[in-house]
């Protein structure tokens, strides 16, 4: 599977929207953006993903440039809950492929 | 509808010592996985199993051996108890492996082996 390369640490104000980028220049095509988080030592929280398009649901949007070398996971507005570690992944479609769990950026949503 | 179940939540183990760490879904997912989380990294694939009867080696799975009896339950095991196996384990499953497909994990069981 491709590496990803993610931010350490963000912060963002409450109610403002947190944009988290991401890095993942040697993407295959046939290789998905995946969106992780894990609040606070909790098992980590599935929240989007995306092959080519643009996704969203819920809880966030998803932004994937034309050449699918990057993305952006949107929240478009934070709240003290969204604190956590965010972890962008990216998987082939293979049959039991794991998830490969990079360092994440830890966002830290202040009031 | 629980999502996924592990069992127990916490752990202390004398080095030797063996134990079995359940997970149950009640999802009917086919797919189901073991991951360890050590201090401040992201999670490592143990063992995984693809349905009922079958299992197969993920990224670190020296140390540890894993059973599927059951659609619904994964069982993973320390035969013999080592420090470097202080972690915490996460548990997941999903319908299937495909790379469309998401993966819902459990609350995690925090070993500490002494």
């Amino acid at each position: 599977d491709a590496k990803t390369t993610q931010p350490t640490s963000m912060d963002c104000a409450e109610g403002r929207a947190a944009n988290l980028p991401c890095n993942h220049s040697t993407i295959s095509g046939n290789e998905y953006v995946y969106w992780y988080r894990q609040i606070h030592s909790q098992g980590p929280q599935y929240i989007i993903h995306g092959l080519k398009n643009n996704e969203t649901n819920e809880m966030a949007s998803l932004i994937i440039t034309e050449d699918r070398k990057s993305s952006t996971l949107i929240l478009p507005h934070a709240t003290l809950r969204d604190t956590a570690v965010y972890y962008c992944i990216v998987r082939a479609d293979n049959a039991g492929n794991m998830l490969t769990f990079g360092g994440g950026t830890r966002l830290m949503v202040k009031p | 509808n629980a999502g996924v179940t592990q069992t127990p939540k916490f752990r202390v183990l004398k080095t030797g010592q063996s134990m079995t760490l359940l997970c149950a879904q009640d999802m009917n997912h086919e797919y189901m996985y073991w991951y360890r989380q050590d201090p401040g990294m992201g999670l490592r694939l143990i063992h995984y199993s693809v349905g009922e009867g079958t299992t197969a080696k993920g990224e670190v799975p020296d140390g540890y051996n894993v059973s599927r009896l059951k659609k619904q339950n994964f069982l993973l095991g320390l035969e013999s108890a080592a420090p470097s196996q202080t972690s915490v384990y996460f548990c997941a499953s999903s319908w299937s492996g495909g790379a469309a497909d998401t993966q819902y994990f459990g609350p995690g069981t925090r070993l500490t082996v002494l």
